[in-house]
């Protein structure tokens, strides 16, 4: 059961997008198309923000998106606001019936 | 308004026991795969246990096999996690969490609770 792999952190100026990369093995992110994202505001319980590798929960803004090539899944955040910055976590679930998280990435708004 | 309502927290003695409680509203609990995931100090998220609708399958993460249960009382709407042995490592939030409604199997975890803070210390 091994945690997922992203940056530690990323940092971008308002306005501009950023992208977070997410990479597991084939019994996992490359295995199913059930790769989530997560947003955690300090303090704050985490909040859904992508699906099934590329869909929004009703709610979430169009700025986020999400993608998946291989073992590697990403979340591009466009337009960056002031509000965006948090930690972002990718889970993926696994071969085994299990879920994987990586270990976040804590995104800096200049 | 699906609600999560997360109980039980506090200081623990390394052997000892804790349980967790969940209580959950606004939404049919008895028709949702449920988990609980974690979060040390300063750490990321670890995802603990899943439990199925009717409670027939569950689910750990391998370092708590062994010393924590996973339960759920469909009847009372509420999600249990028994912690036995505890161990200073299992220091952190505990957040419960609903699996997505459409979701035949546990892929991701739709709504969360607050948390609950589980300090393991003698």
């Amino acid at each position: 059961q091994s945690a997922l792999t992203q940056p530690a952190s990323v940092s971008g100026s308002p306005g501009q997008s950023i992208t977070i990369s997410c990479t597991g093995t084939s019994s996992d992110v490359g295995a199913y198309n059930y790769v989530s994202w997560y947003q955690q505001h300090s303090g704050k319980a985490p909040k859904l923000i992508i699906y099934d590798v590329s869909k929004r929960p009703s709610g979430v803004s169009d700025r986020f998106s999400g993608s998946k090539s291989g073992n590697t899944a990403s979340l591009t955040i466009s337009g960056l606001q002031a509000e965006d910055e948090a930690d972002y976590y990718c889970s993926s679930y696994t071969s085994s019936s299990t879920l994987a998280f990586g270990g976040g990435t804590e995104l800096t708004v200049l | 308004e699906v609600q999560l309502v997360e109980s039980g927290g506090g200081l623990v003695q390394p052997g000892g026991s804790l349980r967790l409680s969940c209580a959950a509203s606004g939404f049919t609990f008895s028709s949702h795969w449920m988990g609980w995931v974690r979060q040390a100090p300063g750490k990321g998220l670890e995802w603990v246990a899943t439990i199925k609708q009717d409670g027939s399958g569950k689910f750990y993460v391998d370092s708590v096999k062994g010393r924590f249960t996973i339960s759920r009382d469909n009847a009372k709407n509420s999600l249990y996690l028994q912690m036995n042995s505890p161990r200073a490592e299992d220091t952190a939030v505990y957040y419960c969490a609903r699996v997505c409604t459409t979701c035949y199997y546990p892929v991701r975890f739709d709504d969360w609770g607050q948390g609950t803070l589980v300090t393991v210390s003698s």
